[in-house]
């Protein structure tokens, strides 16, 4: 079946600093894929996606490459912000069906 | 331009009691669906549909009710609460074509004492 694996948090990190968050999916087929987040008391929005093998996406200093070959979406920022502590989904959506998500991984980021 | 609104961002509710969680939209979207956010297991699908009179089972669907009668709205009935369905609920949308982008509410929070 479909599923997705995220990274366990909290993740900490101090201003500045390299982000990479690790995903890893499980699907049939050429599934699209997505990284979604949510900020404090809010609903998730989408960062970035991409839907076929080694598309990059990339939204606000963040990007993430579709590795058909090891089955990964890692999560990366060059210099992470304290505005940036949020917390970050994986998801997949196999060719336009419903979306499957990771379980999440928190984000914080210190000053 | 409002996107998927959720009413009442909170409730408390005691064990059998039932109530109904607003959604709807104004983006003309035709799929509609609820999830629920839990601690360390991501969001869960409950009920989605694929547009108004059409509703589908999710992967926990169990003690939840959905009807679809309208384009924009998508209300999620709880018939008898209980304690296990203390969680954080999401409606979101989209088309029906594309590559599965989601439009989400703000979330609805539900306690069950």
């Amino acid at each position: 079946g479909n599923s997705v694996t995220q990274m366990e948090g909290p993740v900490t990190l101090s201003e500045e600093a390299f982000l990479t968050i690790n995903c890893t999916y499980t699907a049939t087929g050429y599934p699209s894929l997505f990284w979604y987040v949510q900020y404090p008391g809010e609903g998730l929005q989408l960062l970035l996606k991409a839907t076929k093998a080694d598309d990059k996406g990339s939204n606000k200093g963040f990007e993430a490459t579709y590795r058909k070959e090891t089955t990964s979406f890692h999560l990366e920022k060059g210099s992470v912000q304290v505005s940036d502590s949020a917390v970050y989904f994986c998801a997949l959506s196999p060719q336009g069906g419903k979306l499957i998500f990771g379980q999440g991984t928190e984000l914080s980021v210190k000053p | 331009n409002a996107g998927v609104t959720q009413t009442p961002k909170f409730q408390v509710l005691k064990t059998g009691q039932s109530m109904t969680l607003q959604c709807a939209q104004d983006m003309n979207h035709e799929y509609m669906s609820w999830y629920r956010q839990d601690p360390g297991m991501g969001l869960r699908l409950i009920h989605y549909s694929v547009g108004a009179g059409i509703t589908d089972q999710g992967e926990v669907p169990n003690g939840y009710n959905v009807s679809r009668s309208t384009t924009e709205d998508f209300p999620l009935r709880l018939l008898s609460a209980a304690p296990s369905q203390t969680s954080v609920y999401f409606c979101a949308s989209r088309t029906s074509l594309g590559t599965g982008e989601l439009f989400f509410g703000e979330g609805s929070r539900l306690t069950v004492l």
